[in-house]
């Protein structure tokens, strides 16, 4: 069966410093991976997906993220993090058309 | 372009009480796809609708059923509620046979608060 386990429930960091979330997952097959954005009182908005090519894939508001097959990794980054990155995020993969979530990080920024 | 749009956005409702939710999916989506997301938890898979046919369902009790409509819009009906049905339930759409390479587009949620 298809999962992803999201490592730290809670990341805080200052603003302008690295965004690092971390996403693993575990898959018989070739997996399709995305990372949610969700702000509070809101629905999941994507920020970026990996389907198949290039393992580094570049999402909106700055984010990105890298396949690794060989760490069964899709971590979240972003270089410099600003106040409005302040969410919940969750990693995901595809399964027969739906889509099993992680349990989600939130992120805290710091002034 | 409207997006997926969810009703209503708050709910309350008592234990042993009936609610059913609505959700119109994003134009041009035939597929809609419900979630539960607990408090503090990931959103998880109810069942999806194709055709106006249940498509596939995760692991939810028969107190959670759904209708969908010739235009494609859907319900989540539950019944005899329980507070463990205290959630934020979302709809996502998308269109069949795309699999994982179109993403689901998400509403917004409806807020079901069981007293």
């Amino acid at each position: 069966a298809q999962s992803v386990t999201q490592l730290g429930s809670h990341v805080s960091v200052s603003e302008g410093a690295l965004v690092l979330l971390r996403c693993n997952y575990s898959s018989s097959v070739p997996p399709y991976l995305f990372w949610y954005v969700q702000y509070p009182n809101q629905g999941l908005q994507l920020l970026l997906k990996y389907t198949t090519g290039a393992t580094l894939v570049k999402g909106i508001n700055g984010f990105e993220a890298e396949f690794k097959k060989s760490e069964t990794s899709f971590h979240l980054t972003k270089p410099s993090a600003h106040m409005s990155d302040a969410a919940e995020y969750f990693c995901a993969v595809h399964n027969t058309d739906k889509l099993i979530f992680g349990t989600g990080t939130r992120l805290q920024v710091f002034p | 372009d409207a997006g997926v749009t969810q009703s209503p956005t708050h709910l309350i409702k008592t234990r042993g009480q009936q609610v059913t939710l609505r959700c119109s999916p994003k134009s041009g989506h035939d597929t809609v796809s419900w979630y539960q997301q607990a408090l503090g938890q990931g959103p998880q898979f109810i069942f999806q609708y194709y055709e106006e046919e249940e498509r596939q369902r995760g692991n939810f009790p028969d107190r959670f059923s759904g209708h969908q409509f010739p235009n494609y819009s859907s319900e989540l009906n539950v019944n005899a509620l329980l507070l463990g049905d205290s959630a934020l339930y979302l709809c996502a759409s998308s269109l069949v046979g795309q699999g994982g390479n179109q993403p689901q587009h998400f509403g917004d949620g409806t807020r079901l608060s069981i007293l």
